[in-house]
């Protein structure tokens, strides 16, 4: 059983277009966390949820809104996709909240996103 | 803002010599955790450092934490293929969580 899975694995969609990214964890965490991955690199939180409330909503556009509809689950949802959202996205989960010991993540296999 | 900074960013070593990354905040954090994510994969944590000076090893990968909780290094010996990938440091205070840019590892063999 894949701990923290996302789909889809890749995802080529055109500019304006809106897509969801699906994720579930069945480790039975409370905390759940979406990055971004860019060309460099460079991992950067977007959002974090703990017990289904949001706790991190870092500087991304508004065309970004995540969706917990329970704590195992933690959806991504792009409107009118742009070229530079191109990226990975990592779904994460831990069991606590940052700060306390239990924040080892476990990241899921990655969402390739090209916008064409 | 707070940042982490992660040196160097590119490491090529000849199989067996060491390599060692580095990680900076500019705060003092309440924790710190490395990944290493292999080519192509997804980040895989390593360890948590909690403690003020602390000092982990996991066969032949050390890590420390420095006194002022604001500076750790992975160190690992004698590098091997399987150690190719990019490390990552994520630094952790109050409700934020930031990553280093990544230390990416060749090894040349």
């Amino acid at each position: 059983d894949t701990a923290v899975s996302q789909t889809p694995k890749y995802l080529v969609t055109q500019m304006g277009n809106d897509k969801s990214i699906k994720c579930e964890q069945n480790l039975g965490h409370d905390t759940m966390y979406w990055y971004k991955q860019d060309s460099k690199k460079f991992l950067k939180i977007m959002f974090s949820y703990n017990n289904k409330e949001l706790i991190i909503n870092e500087t991304v556009p508004n065309r970004f809104s995540p969706k917990s509809p329970d704590k195992a689950h933690l959806n991504l949802h792009i409107n009118s996709l742009e070229l530079g959202d191109s990226a990975v996205y990592f779904c994460a989960s831990s069991q606590d909240w940052t700060g306390g010991l239990n924040t080892e993540a476990f990241f899921g296999q990655g969402t390739r996103l090209t916008v064409v | 803002g707070q940042q982490v900074m992660q040196i160097p960013q590119y490491q090529h070593v000849q199989e067996g010599e060491d390599f060692t990354t580095y990680c900076n905040s500019s705060t003092t954090l309440s924790n710190i955790q490395w990944y290493k994510q292999r080519p192509g994969g997804h980040p895989v944590f390593l360890i948590q450092l909690v403690k003020s000076g602390e000092v982990k090893k996991q066969k032949r990968l050390t890590f420390q934490f420095g006194e002022a909780k604001k500076n750790s290094s992975l160190h690992i010996t004698a590098t091997q293929t399987t150690d190719v990938g990019t490390y990552f440091c994520a630094g952790h205070r109050d409700d934020k969580i930031i990553f280093g840019k990544g230390t990416r590892l060749h090894i040349l063999p």
